[in-house]
């Protein structure tokens, strides 16, 4: 069975850094490519970032370029969100989701329950 | 980046209707069109990947059309457990952007 469970949510103040974690078993984490998304409360889905397998091609939202780095350990099947500089806009539930590429198309078919990121002062 | 909109926001229906939600995107996307379906406290899940391919599992009468830039998403026979937002996602480009969401609830 496929699980991804993400850990590492807190409450921190402004500029202040935070690292999250996502789990993951029940499939061979190292031949995904893996995304993290966020959800600020009672708002929409906001894409964040998204590594390739290896970890060699990362990709970010504006919003947190230059802030986040998304890595991965393919050895401990975790992958990582680390958040620095944070901003009271980036207060959020953040779930990790893999992505699989079917006939040509990628999407995200599973999830976490997801990790709530506070940030207030 | 690639916007996303939706419409309508949201919208009342009644179990046994057909529900369609419309979906635009700010440049063409071919068919990197995903729909997503996410109810109150839980984590998304994919419903149609590549504009009208059914991921397993999801019933039938979930389906999607649509290419280039506007896309639609058709639920018929409405059941209880459809009361969810629904949210479209183009993965043609990064930022892999979402739309805003359709709250489809009960009347």
């Amino acid at each position: 069975e496929v699980q991804l469970v993400e850990s590492g949510g807190d409450l921190v103040q402004p500029g202040e850094s935070l690292r999250l974690s996502c789990a993951a078993s029940g499939f061979t984490f190292s031949r995904y490519w893996m995304h993290w998304v966020r959800q600020a409360p009672g708002k929409g889905l906001v894409w964040v970032s998204r590594i390739n397998h290896d970890g060699s091609s990362p990709s970010y939202a504006d919003s947190v370029e230059g802030r986040f780095t998304i890595s991965r350990d393919n050895a401990k099947n975790t992958l990582y969100l680390q958040m620095n500089s944070l901003k009271v806009e980036d207060t959020a539930v953040y779930y990790c989701a893999r992505a699989t590429y079917t006939s040509g198309w990628y999407m995200s078919d599973y999830w976490g329950q997801g990790t709530l990121v506070t940030v207030s002062s | 980046d690639i916007q996303m909109t939706q419409s309508p926001s949201s919208l009342s229906a009644s179990e046994g209707d057909r529900v369609t939600v419309t979906c635009r995107a700010s440049q063409t996307i071919s068919t990197y069109l995903n729909w997503y379906q996410q109810k109150p406290g839980k984590a998304p899940k994919v419903l149609i990947y590549g504009v009208s391919s059914l991921q397993s599992g999801v019933p039938s009468r979930f389906s999607g059309s649509g290419s280039g830039t506007d896309f639609t998403l058709t639920i018929n026979n409405l059941q209880p457990e459809d009361f969810a937002t629904y949210y479209c996602q183009q993965t043609y480009s990064t930022p892999f952007t979402f739309g805003p969401g359709t709250k489809v609830d009960i009347k």
